[in-house]
């Protein structure tokens, strides 16, 4: 079975610019999870979607936003770049019916903002 | 809300020599704790995971105890080897409709030659 799958690996945009990022789950899987990481900073939550729905959301602005298709992919997407929002954000996915279950990560899109 | 703390946040053993990580939890109606690795380069993996109706649990090299009296627990690696080198997070959860899961801010292991 396939992994949860992300594009693109890699990204470089500038201050000001706005950026989507997709995030394929592994299928069977209805939910999705999105993760900001920095270096020392851990996994900072993001939002966390379920059949087309925002079941939970982290503490960021919104610039930050996301949605998912009925095919359970989703996309995050963040406007107005700030040179703050260089990270790693990954995804995650699980099978859904109860939220806090096991999640498995994608490889992360590697955003470098300039 | 639930928060999940993390120790020590870098660890260093020599090879052979076991690695202990100790992650507190706050919410007593937490059931849920796995924990994750982290190579260099990509997404943080499931390694081993415990319910709060049992007390520990292995898995060859790699066991993780459970006090929930105490909100803590810990994951033991022994018999260390160089692949352990990660950053492994532990996280708590309360599995319903609505809780997501929460990370501890991870710990950096090296593994000494």
């Amino acid at each position: 079975k396939a992994g949860v799958t992300q594009t693109p690996r890699y990204l470089i945009k500038t201050r000001g610019q706005q950026v989507t990022l997709s995030c394929s789950p592994i299928s069977g899987h209805r939910s999705v999870s999105w993760y900001q990481q920095t270096p020392g900073q851990g996994l900072q939550f993001l939002f966390e979607y379920f059949s087309e729905t925002q079941r939970n959301k982290g503490n960021f602005p919104g610039r930050f936003s996301g949605r998912q298709f009925s095919n359970s992919r989703s996309e995050m997407n963040v406007s107005t770049l700030e040179l703050g929002d260089s990270a790693l954000y990954l995804c995650a996915s699980s099978f859904g019916d109860r939220a806090g279950e096991t999640q498995y990560f994608g490889p992360g899109t590697r955003l470098l903002v300039l | 809300g639930e928060n999940v703390e993390q120790h020590p946040s870098t660890l260093s053993v020599q090879e052979g020599d076991s690695a202990v990580i100790k992650c507190t939890y706050s919410d007593s109606a937490s059931n849920y704790f796995p924990w994750y690795k982290q190579e260099l380069g990509k997404g943080p993996q499931l390694i081993i995971d415990i319910r709060s109706n049992v007390g520990e649990k292995k898995d060859q090299r790699i066991a993780v105890t459970l006090n929930k009296t105490a909100k803590h627990f810990s994951l033991h690696i022994t018999e260390t080897q160089p692949e352990d080198s990660a950053v492994y997070f532990c996280a708590a959860s309360r599995v319903n409709r609505d809780d997501k899961i929460i990370f501890g801010k991870g710990t950096r292991l090296h593994i000494l030659p």
